[in-house]
């Protein structure tokens, strides 16, 4: 099983839909969760850290669910600039330091 | 501007060569990462430096190489022993490698294709 598992898309959705990416990580003792975004042949920016009660900016909204070891992104209202891969991350002890475990991505497509 | 820098944008090697990518930040993070992404694929850590003159590998780490003389920079030599190095190369720093919610920051990436 990989370590963070995405849904790799793509996701072709209109303008104005509400759209929800999922995301499941294996390691129960993972500390940390976020969400990058990443366009065409770019670098990965962040777009939100997920908390456990929840989080919203604006058209986003992050939810974790550590019992049942899932993350999900929801985009309300989505705009044709929402167009990218978006990577589930999660940030977990190991060998003695903390790293960085990344999702290959789901990608989205946002049309008129 | 702060932000992370790497250089060249575009790389291509023979094969049997050694070629060294570069990473500088001004960000005074303390944190600097190197990652390679293949299509299809998650990025993957190749090694990692918490600190000046100190560096970790990571998951896929053999051959490959890096130094960090300096708090701002963080080079990464791809030698003729990595086996398939054609990859998009990222580079990325961080205020500290504790737990928590540290942002790691990108740089724009290099893209290394063997010829």
């Amino acid at each position: 099983r990989k370590e963070v598992e995405q849904d790799p898309g793509p996701f072709n959705v209109p303008e104005g839909a509400t759209v929800a990416f999922n995301c499941t990580y294996s390691n129960s003792a993972s500390q940390s969760f976020f969400w990058y975004r990443q366009d065409c042949r770019k670098e990965p920016k962040l777009l939100m850290s997920v908390y456990s009660s929840g989080n919203e900016d604006g058209r986003f909204t992050a939810q974790l669910n550590r019992a049942s070891q899932y993350i999900s992104l929801l985009i309300r209202d989505s705009k044709l600039s929402d167009s990218a891969t978006y990577l589930c991350v999660v940030k977990e002890v190991k060998g003695g330091g903390n790293k960085l475990t990344f999702g290959t991505g789901t990608q989205l497509k946002v049309e008129l | 501007d702060g932000g992370i820098t790497q250089s060249p944008k575009y790389l291509f090697r023979k094969e049997g060569q050694n070629v060294t990518l570069s990473c500088e930040q001004n960000l005074n993070h303390d944190a600097m990462y190197w990652y390679r992404q293949d299509p299809g694929q998650g990025l993957r850590l190749i090694y990692y430096s918490q600190i000046v003159n100190d560096f970790q590998k990571g998951d896929i780490a053999e051959g490959y190489s890096v130094s960090r003389e300096k708090k701002e920079s963080f080079p990464l030599t791809v030698t003729s022993a990595q086996k398939n190095p054609t990859a998009f190369y990222l580079c990325a720093s961080s205020i500290a490698l504790g737990g928590g919610y540290n942002e790691q920051f990108f740089g724009p990436g290099t893209r290394l294709t063997v010829l």
